[in-house]
């Protein structure tokens, strides 16, 4: 079955860095697009970033452009996101979601999520 | 403050009919599908629409999504307990090139 597993959160001081992992499994994972998607304590659902198979388009949110790289490593089955330049206002459940194959923008798969806390 | 508007709160009895609206711009809903999903606090979210109307295998035909311009709606028949969760649109914006999702909608089953 389609297992998405997050790895990496943890806490960390405004200005740091960090970098996440989702672990797939029971799908071609290099055929999808994933994405990152985060809530923050209280709040909705915002999205992240997203990259489409093969690796060479990636989205960005405003939020998070120029901060944070999406990247993916197809022979391991594993998307990443590299947070640099922490703020508090990151800390939030970060979850990847896969995208349907013939609607890439489409979640049809979610992550449990890995906690990421910005706090000095 | 969302690019996609939904109501905070939405409620009803079981067996009633409850609708969830969704409003959007031509960038996103006027132009891309629309999806919903289902989050149980403390859990992942799960696709509950895709494509505006399709339900994943394992959906009830109890829920149904529909799409009008920059609107959609979310429409739950037979209401249970257990539909009891927030329930989130979304839609790929063209002009922000990205996803965009509504603020959420916390359905309560009186």
């Amino acid at each position: 079955q389609v297992q998405l597993v997050e790895s990496g959160g943890s806490v960390v001081q405004p200005g740091g860095s960090l970098r996440l992992s989702c672990a797939a499994s029971g799908f071609s994972f290099s055929t999808y697009g994933i994405h990152w998607v985060r809530q923050a304590p209280g709040k909705g659902l915002e999205w992240v970033a997203f990259i489409r198979s093969g690796g060479t388009k990636k989205y960005y949110a405003d939020s998070v452009r120029g901060r944070f790289t999406i990247s993916r490593e197809d022979s391991k089955n594993t998307l990443h996101l590299q947070m640099n330049s922490l703020r508090a206002e990151d800390t939030a459940v970060y979850h990847c979601a896969r995208g349907r194959v013939v609607a890439p923008t489409e979640f049809d798969y979610w992550g449990q999520g890995t906690q990421v806390t910005v706090s000095s | 403050q969302s690019v996609l508007t939904q109501p905070p709160s939405a409620s009803g009895t079981p067996g009633q009919r409850v609708i969830i609206s969704c409003s959007g711009s031509s960038s996103n809903i006027g132009t891309n599908t629309v999806n919903w999903y289902r989050q149980i606090p403390g859990t992942a979210p799960k696709l509950l629409i895709y494509s505006n109307n399709q339900r994943p295998s394992g959906v009830p035909d109890r829920f149904s999504g529909s799409k009008s311009g920059t609107s959609a709606s979310l429409a739950i028949s037979g209401l249970q307990s257990e539909d009891e969760a927030d329930y989130y649109c979304a839609a790929w914006d063209d002009s922000l090139n990205g996803v965009v999702f509504g603020g959420g909608t916390k359905l309560t089953v009186l």
